[in-house]
């Protein structure tokens, strides 16, 4: 099973609102992923959570706040958010967080979550 | 130094074998090269990984070079199925970093 569940398929919110996205993963991954997607464009690295800490940062604006209550929740906390902000969120998880790109680090992603910020 | 790079497009027809070409010029000795599916407004698909060689699975085969400063990734005879967008992943400045995709259409 290299399923990755996401909530939200689909949110649409104001640029004062408060949202949360979600991720969960049950393969006993221990690294966890953030990717924002534009259109025409490949994901780019947001957050990356190894063993429950937070990793990397890919200098993401502050109204982008991850949280990693366990091993197999991640969720994205949303505030403030701008229009330019409107993008399709992936999530991803691996058996470890590494850059070969291994067997062991092979990134297995969940379907999405397309936001929308009015 | 150029990035991982790709062609950003191409087109095929039912039934022909197609190959993509990812060039990734400063990989170390050990690092793979993974290819990922994407359909619109779904989440990438792991398709097939290798470091050397060649590898093939049930999908696909994965040519990489003996200078690996590139890898073909091969999808034999494809089908309509099989227009998506095609990334390569492979490591560059200690990242992970995504290929800018292939959009594959295969038309009947």
């Amino acid at each position: 099973d290299t399923e990755v569940t996401q909530t939200p398929k689909h949110l649409v919110m104001g640029m004062t609102n408060k949202k949360s996205l979600k991720c969960e993963q049950h393969m006993g991954h221990r690294a966890m992923y953030w990717y924002k997607q534009k259109a025409k464009k490949p994901p780019e690295l947001m957050f990356v959570y190894s063993y429950e800490k937070l990793s990397i940062n890919e200098s993401v604006p502050s109204r982008f706040s991850p949280e990693c209550p366990n091993s197999s929740l991640l969720n994205l906390h949303l505030h403030a958010l701008q229009p330019e902000d409107s993008a399709l969120y992936l999530c991803a998880s691996s058996q470890v967080a590494g850059t070969a790109s291994g067997p062991l680090d092979t990134q297995y992603f969940g379907p999405g979550t397309r936001l929308t910020v009015l | 130094l150029a990035k991982i790079t790709q062609p950003i497009s191409m087109d095929s027809y039912e039934g022909q074998e197609v190959n993509i070409t990812c060039s990734h010029n400063n990989i170390a000795t050990n690092d793979y090269i993974t290819w990922y599916q994407q359909f619109p407004s779904q989440g990438p698909r792991f398709i097939i990984q290798g470091y050397k060689t060649k590898v093939t699975n049930e999908v696909a085969s994965l040519f990489i070079p003996a200078d690996r400063k590139s890898s073909t990734l091969s999808l034999p005879r494809v089908s309509l199925s099989d227009t998506a967008v095609y990334y390569c992943l492979a490591p560059w400045g200690g990242k992970l970093i995504f290929g800018q995709g292939t959009e594959l259409s295969v038309k009947p």
